[in-house]
């Protein structure tokens, strides 16, 4: 079944230290998202990639970098600059980038400060 | 100011009752979403509609366009409901609301 997988379900991170999220879609799409969701609030942009090779900051990609080598991969590190890093992730992706096009989402990752 | 506004917050309802959950959003789009968040965290898509009302199952997705506000409609509503139902309308960019988190008791 097609779908998109999101590794590992629950991450923590020491102080300093650069952790990366996976995210893998076998759905040939070809635009995907990270977002990241704090409680009582809803889910906010990070970045996003609608073409292999090319990527774009959304509303809160301060401290965060991805890369878009392959068309099902687009993974997430979250480096030593983000200071509040602990939250819920998710990884989603849509046939193209457009208003009537649903996105597809992973299970999540939880990040957690040691 | 939140580009969508979703009431209630919390929802708590016994087995059988009719819920409402609201959506109003201020960005112009041409079809808004509704999905639902497992308490596992992951999410699916329910609804797409960019008029009228859409029906699944027992759920019901109804918008209005001009007056930029969806209602998401459960019928018969049973424990497996519990989750958090998020609506999402697509503008530039996906504007999310925070989410209504319903809990139906047995």
């Amino acid at each position: 079944d097609g779908g998109i997988t999101q590794s590992p379900k629950y991450l923590f991170r020491k102080e300093g230290q650069n952790v990366t999220l996976s995210c893998e879609q076998n759905l040939n799409h070809d635009a995907m998202y990270w977002y990241r969701q704090d409680p009582g609030q809803g889910l906010r942009l990070i970045y996003y990639s609608q073409i292999v090779n090319d990527f774009q900051k959304g509303d809160i990609a301060e401290g965060y970098s991805v890369s878009r080598e392959k068309k099902e991969s687009f993974p997430l590190t979250v480096t030593s600059a983000q200071k509040n890093p602990t939250a819920f992730y998710l990884c989603a992706s849509s046939n193209y980038q457009g208003a009537n096009q649903p996105q597809h989402f992973g299970d999540g990752t939880r990040l957690s400060i040691l | 100011k939140n580009e969508v506004e979703q009431s209630p917050q919390n929802l708590t309802a016994q087995e059988g009752e009719f819920i409402t959950i609201n959506c109003s959003y201020s960005v112009g789009i041409s079809a808004l979403h509704w999905l639902q968040q497992h308490p596992g965290g992951g999410i699916v898509s329910l609804f797409m509609l960019s008029s009228g009302k859409k029906k699944h199952g027992r759920l019901i997705a109804t918008i209005n366009i001009q007056e930029k506000h969806s209602s998401l409609h459960i019928t018969a509503s049973h424990p497996r409901d519990s989750a958090v139902y998020i609506c999402a309308a697509p503008s530039n960019q996906f504007y999310f609301g925070t989410g209504t988190s319903l809990t139906v008791i047995p």
